[in-house]
């Protein structure tokens, strides 16, 4: 199963939006609402930041917010500050309890 | 505290086998998928496999079929993942991490392995 892809990077001021996106096929995507994100500061372990496309486990930010239309799933930041810069990469759950990660996307607060 | 807890890390020769582990606290162990991740050296995340220890069910990503062999002993909450000979390219640090609601919800510290002559 190939990898989903996400854009290399992508940048923001602070305070501004920047949304993530994270396409696939119909086969995959665009088939389960089991979409989840996961932000990795350097030197350290991913954190799950959505999961099931939008929803957000306790303690994370409501600035964090995701989405999904057709094939592809987005991840928006809204208010964005110093600490969100981080790489960022999707995950989809498909058929039969496997994974797929996405490319990864470098998140740079100019 | 819901904690996965992994080995230390480990440096090894081309060619020699190793096992690391895993070791889950604070819930039920055997109610909770656990994975592992690859991530070699500046890259991206990389989805290997993951077990049931409920009952060992075992599911592998095809492009780590036959190379990694994921293992559970329930009696100490305890994960593995093993190589049989180990490869340059197998450097990388692997993360064990719970499947929660089709997520990965608690991440180990990761282990960081070298293969290196």
């Amino acid at each position: 199963q190939s990898a989903l892809t996400q854009p290399a990077s992508v940048s923001g001021s602070p305070g501004q939006s920047i949304t993530i996106s994270c396409t696939g096929t119909s086969s995959d995507v665009g088939g389960y609402n089991y979409v989840s994100w996961y932000q990795q500061h350097p030197g350290k372990a991913p954190k799950l930041m959505i999961y099931d496309v939008s929803n957000r486990p306790s303690g994370v930010s409501n600035r964090f917010s995701g989405s999904k239309s057709g094939n592809t799933a987005s991840l928006t930041i809204s208010g964005l500050q110093a600490e969100d810069e981080a790489d960022y990469y999707c995950s989809l759950y498909t058929s039969s309890s496997t994974y797929v990660f996405g490319t990864g996307t470098k998140v740079t607060v100019l | 505290e819901v904690q996965l807890v992994q080995s230390g890390a480990e440096v090894k020769k081309p060619g020699e086998s190793l096992k690391i582990s895993c070791k889950g606290s604070g819930y039920s162990f055997t109610s909770y998928w656990i994975g592992w991740v690859r991530q070699m050296p500046g890259k991206g995340l990389e989805w290997m496999g993951i077990i049931y220890p409920g009952d060992s069910d075992t599911r592998y990503s095809p492009s780590f079929q036959g190379q990694v062999t994921i293992s559970a002993d329930k009696s100490i909450s305890t994960t593995y993942l093993q190589w049989g000979s180990l490869k340059a390219s197998d450097t990388a640090i692997y993360y064990c991490v719970r499947g929660a609601s089709r997520a990965f919800d608690i991440w180990g510290q990761g282990t960081m392995v070298t293969v290196s002559s």
